[in-house]
Protein backbone atom coordinates (compact mmCIF):
# COMPACT_ATOMS: atom_id res chain seq x y z
CA UNK A 1 0.00 0.00 0.00
CA UNK A 2 2.23 3.09 -1.66
CA UNK A 3 1.41 6.51 -0.08
CA UNK A 4 -1.10 8.84 -1.30
CA UNK A 5 0.47 11.59 -3.98
CA UNK A 6 1.31 15.02 -2.65
CA UNK A 7 3.82 17.51 -4.17
CA UNK A 8 7.31 17.70 -2.24
CA UNK A 9 6.70 21.30 -2.29
CA UNK A 10 4.28 24.26 -2.59
CA UNK A 11 5.42 28.23 -1.52
CA UNK A 12 3.47 31.63 -1.80
CA UNK A 13 3.23 35.14 -1.11
CA UNK A 14 1.69 36.40 1.65
CA UNK A 15 -1.98 36.96 0.77
CA UNK A 16 -1.90 34.64 -2.02
CA UNK A 17 -3.48 30.99 -1.88
CA UNK A 18 -2.16 28.01 -2.54
CA UNK A 19 -3.89 24.74 -3.21
CA UNK A 20 -2.41 21.46 -2.10
CA UNK A 21 -3.27 17.86 -3.93
CA UNK A 22 -3.66 14.56 -2.45
CA UNK A 23 -4.32 11.41 -5.09
CA UNK A 24 -5.01 8.08 -3.89
CA UNK A 25 -6.88 5.10 -5.70
CA UNK A 26 -10.77 4.48 -6.12
CA UNK A 27 -9.61 2.09 -2.62
CA UNK A 28 -8.95 5.00 -0.13
CA UNK A 29 -9.41 8.70 -1.41
CA UNK A 30 -12.10 7.78 -3.92
CA UNK A 31 -14.23 5.43 -2.04
CA UNK A 32 -14.63 7.17 1.04
CA UNK A 33 -15.44 10.56 2.27
CA UNK A 34 -12.79 10.17 5.16
CA UNK A 35 -9.86 12.45 4.47
CA UNK A 36 -8.31 14.74 7.10
CA UNK A 37 -5.17 16.95 6.98
CA UNK A 38 -2.18 17.27 9.65
CA UNK A 39 -0.46 20.48 9.77
CA UNK A 40 3.21 19.87 11.52
CA UNK A 41 5.41 22.75 12.39
CA UNK A 42 8.99 21.74 12.53
CA UNK A 43 9.88 19.63 15.77
CA UNK A 44 5.88 19.53 16.52
CA UNK A 45 3.57 17.16 16.24
CA UNK A 46 1.13 16.56 13.67
CA UNK A 47 -2.07 19.20 14.18
CA UNK A 48 -5.97 18.05 12.44
CA UNK A 49 -7.23 20.88 10.24
CA UNK A 50 -9.36 19.33 8.19
CA UNK A 51 -11.30 16.13 8.97
CA UNK A 52 -13.77 14.09 6.48
CA UNK A 53 -12.36 15.77 3.29
CA UNK A 54 -13.91 19.34 4.01
CA UNK A 55 -14.72 19.78 8.16
CA UNK A 56 -12.24 22.47 10.15
CA UNK A 57 -12.02 21.40 13.67
CA UNK A 58 -13.31 24.42 15.98
CA UNK A 59 -10.22 26.80 16.15
CA UNK A 60 -8.74 26.06 12.89
CA UNK A 61 -9.07 28.94 10.61
CA UNK A 62 -11.54 29.77 8.15
CA UNK A 63 -8.39 30.25 5.53
CA UNK A 64 -8.58 26.91 5.40
CA UNK A 65 -10.39 24.91 2.86
CA UNK A 66 -10.76 21.56 1.10
CA UNK A 67 -12.34 19.26 -1.36
CA UNK A 68 -12.23 16.37 -2.93
CA UNK A 69 -13.20 14.96 -6.96
CA UNK A 70 -12.77 11.71 -7.58
CA UNK A 71 -9.67 10.15 -6.21
CA UNK A 72 -8.08 13.32 -5.29
CA UNK A 73 -8.52 15.78 -2.27
CA UNK A 74 -7.27 19.23 -2.06
CA UNK A 75 -6.02 21.51 0.96
CA UNK A 76 -6.59 25.21 -0.42
CA UNK A 77 -5.17 27.89 2.04
CA UNK A 78 -6.11 31.50 1.39
CA UNK A 79 -4.50 35.07 2.66
CA UNK A 80 -1.13 32.88 2.92
CA UNK A 81 0.83 34.27 6.82
CA UNK A 82 3.84 33.85 7.97
CA UNK A 83 2.73 31.01 10.56
CA UNK A 84 1.30 28.61 7.35
CA UNK A 85 4.79 27.60 6.88
CA UNK A 86 4.78 24.08 7.77
CA UNK A 87 4.80 20.46 6.40
CA UNK A 88 0.75 19.70 5.51
CA UNK A 89 0.24 15.94 5.29
CA UNK A 90 -3.01 14.28 3.87
CA UNK A 91 -4.53 10.89 4.84
CA UNK A 92 -7.68 8.88 3.94
CA UNK A 93 -9.07 5.43 5.39
CA UNK A 94 -8.97 3.01 3.47
CA UNK A 95 -11.43 0.17 4.90
CA UNK A 96 -10.86 -2.20 7.20
CA UNK A 97 -9.85 0.08 10.01
CA UNK A 98 -6.69 0.96 8.18
CA UNK A 99 -5.27 4.35 7.18
CA UNK A 100 -2.99 5.89 4.05
CA UNK A 101 -0.59 9.04 4.51
CA UNK A 102 0.55 11.14 2.03
CA UNK A 103 4.02 11.68 1.82
CA UNK A 104 4.00 15.46 2.87
CA UNK A 105 4.05 18.78 1.36
CA UNK A 106 5.83 21.22 2.78
CA UNK A 107 4.56 24.91 2.65
CA UNK A 108 7.06 28.00 2.32
CA UNK A 109 5.77 31.47 2.45
CA UNK A 110 7.97 33.87 0.75
CA UNK B 1 -8.69 17.95 28.08
CA UNK B 2 -7.33 15.39 26.11
CA UNK B 3 -3.22 14.86 26.03
CA UNK B 4 -1.35 12.42 25.20
CA UNK B 5 1.83 12.01 26.99
CA UNK B 6 4.67 10.03 25.22
CA UNK B 7 7.78 8.61 27.28
CA UNK B 8 11.12 10.03 26.48
CA UNK B 9 13.99 9.78 23.59
CA UNK B 10 15.96 6.60 23.75
CA UNK B 11 18.87 5.98 22.41
CA UNK B 12 19.74 1.83 21.04
CA UNK B 13 21.89 -0.46 19.99
CA UNK B 14 21.37 -2.12 17.07
CA UNK B 15 19.62 -5.51 17.72
CA UNK B 16 18.12 -4.38 20.89
CA UNK B 17 14.15 -3.57 21.83
CA UNK B 18 13.04 -0.49 22.91
CA UNK B 19 9.28 0.23 24.49
CA UNK B 20 7.69 3.78 23.71
CA UNK B 21 5.08 4.45 26.45
CA UNK B 22 1.60 6.84 25.53
CA UNK B 23 -0.13 7.70 28.70
CA UNK B 24 -3.75 8.96 28.00
CA UNK B 25 -6.08 11.40 30.09
CA UNK B 26 -8.81 13.86 29.65
CA UNK B 27 -11.00 11.31 28.02
CA UNK B 28 -12.59 8.02 29.08
CA UNK B 29 -9.45 6.01 27.63
CA UNK B 30 -11.36 2.69 26.38
CA UNK B 31 -13.88 4.58 23.91
CA UNK B 32 -11.00 5.56 21.85
CA UNK B 33 -8.18 3.58 19.37
CA UNK B 34 -4.70 4.36 19.98
CA UNK B 35 -2.63 4.54 16.87
CA UNK B 36 0.38 4.34 15.84
CA UNK B 37 2.22 6.49 13.50
CA UNK B 38 6.20 6.52 12.50
CA UNK B 39 7.93 9.44 10.75
CA UNK B 40 11.64 8.44 9.70
CA UNK B 41 14.06 11.76 9.44
CA UNK B 42 13.03 14.28 6.57
CA UNK B 43 10.26 11.88 5.87
CA UNK B 44 6.58 11.90 6.04
CA UNK B 45 3.68 10.37 8.28
CA UNK B 46 3.79 6.35 7.82
CA UNK B 47 0.84 4.69 9.77
CA UNK B 48 2.01 1.69 11.38
CA UNK B 49 -1.77 0.14 12.65
CA UNK B 50 -3.45 0.80 16.05
CA UNK B 51 -4.68 -1.10 19.07
CA UNK B 52 -8.37 -1.70 20.11
CA UNK B 53 -7.94 0.04 23.87
CA UNK B 54 -11.38 -2.12 24.54
CA UNK B 55 -10.65 -5.36 23.48
CA UNK B 56 -7.03 -5.07 23.30
CA UNK B 57 -6.71 -6.53 19.73
CA UNK B 58 -4.16 -5.21 17.71
CA UNK B 59 -3.65 -4.63 14.21
CA UNK B 60 -0.30 -3.96 12.09
CA UNK B 61 -0.20 -2.25 8.89
CA UNK B 62 1.40 -3.82 6.23
CA UNK B 63 5.84 -3.71 6.77
CA UNK B 64 5.15 -3.63 10.48
CA UNK B 65 4.26 -6.97 11.01
CA UNK B 66 6.78 -9.41 13.30
CA UNK B 67 9.06 -6.71 14.89
CA UNK B 68 6.44 -4.55 16.24
CA UNK B 69 4.10 -5.05 19.17
CA UNK B 70 1.27 -2.67 20.56
CA UNK B 71 0.01 -3.15 24.18
CA UNK B 72 -1.75 -1.71 26.67
CA UNK B 73 -2.28 -1.01 30.41
CA UNK B 74 -6.13 0.32 30.83
CA UNK B 75 -5.60 0.45 34.95
CA UNK B 76 -2.79 3.56 33.73
CA UNK B 77 -4.94 4.01 30.43
CA UNK B 78 -1.36 3.67 28.32
CA UNK B 79 -0.32 1.70 25.32
CA UNK B 80 3.00 0.98 24.45
CA UNK B 81 4.86 0.34 21.33
CA UNK B 82 7.61 -2.38 21.57
CA UNK B 83 10.09 -2.71 18.48
CA UNK B 84 12.44 -6.16 18.89
CA UNK B 85 15.87 -6.72 16.75
CA UNK B 86 15.92 -2.86 15.84
CA UNK B 87 17.50 -1.86 12.82
CA UNK B 88 19.31 1.34 11.56
CA UNK B 89 16.23 1.83 9.63
CA UNK B 90 14.01 2.35 13.09
CA UNK B 91 14.99 5.32 13.29
CA UNK B 92 12.40 7.57 13.77
CA UNK B 93 10.04 9.91 15.93
CA UNK B 94 7.09 7.56 16.91
CA UNK B 95 3.58 9.06 17.15
CA UNK B 96 0.55 7.77 19.15
CA UNK B 97 -2.47 9.39 18.21
CA UNK B 98 -6.31 9.29 19.51
CA UNK B 99 -8.23 8.37 16.43
CA UNK B 100 -12.43 9.69 16.54
CA UNK B 101 -14.72 9.18 13.57
CA UNK B 102 -11.65 8.27 10.66
CA UNK B 103 -9.13 11.44 11.90
CA UNK B 104 -6.92 12.23 14.33
CA UNK B 105 -7.92 14.28 16.67
CA UNK B 106 -5.08 13.89 19.21
CA UNK B 107 -1.28 13.25 19.14
CA UNK B 108 1.10 12.90 21.73
CA UNK B 109 4.44 14.74 21.31
CA UNK B 110 6.38 11.70 19.50
CA UNK B 111 9.08 9.69 20.99
CA UNK B 112 12.85 9.81 19.01
CA UNK B 113 14.37 6.15 18.77
CA UNK B 114 17.53 6.04 17.87
CA UNK B 115 19.11 2.96 16.62
CA UNK B 116 23.13 3.00 16.35
CA UNK B 117 25.03 0.56 14.29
Amino acid sequence: QSALAQPASVSGSPGQSITISCTGTSSDVGNYNRVSWYQQHPGKAPKVIIYETDKRPSGVSNRFSASKSGNTASLTISGLQAEDEADYSCCSYAGDNTFIFGRGTRLTVL
Amino acid sequence: QVQLVQSGSELKESGASVKVSCKASGYTFNRYGIYWVRQAPGQGLEWMGWINTHSGNPTYAQGFTGRFVFSLDTSVSTTYLQIFSLLAEDTAFYYCAREDNWFFDSWGQGTLVTVSS
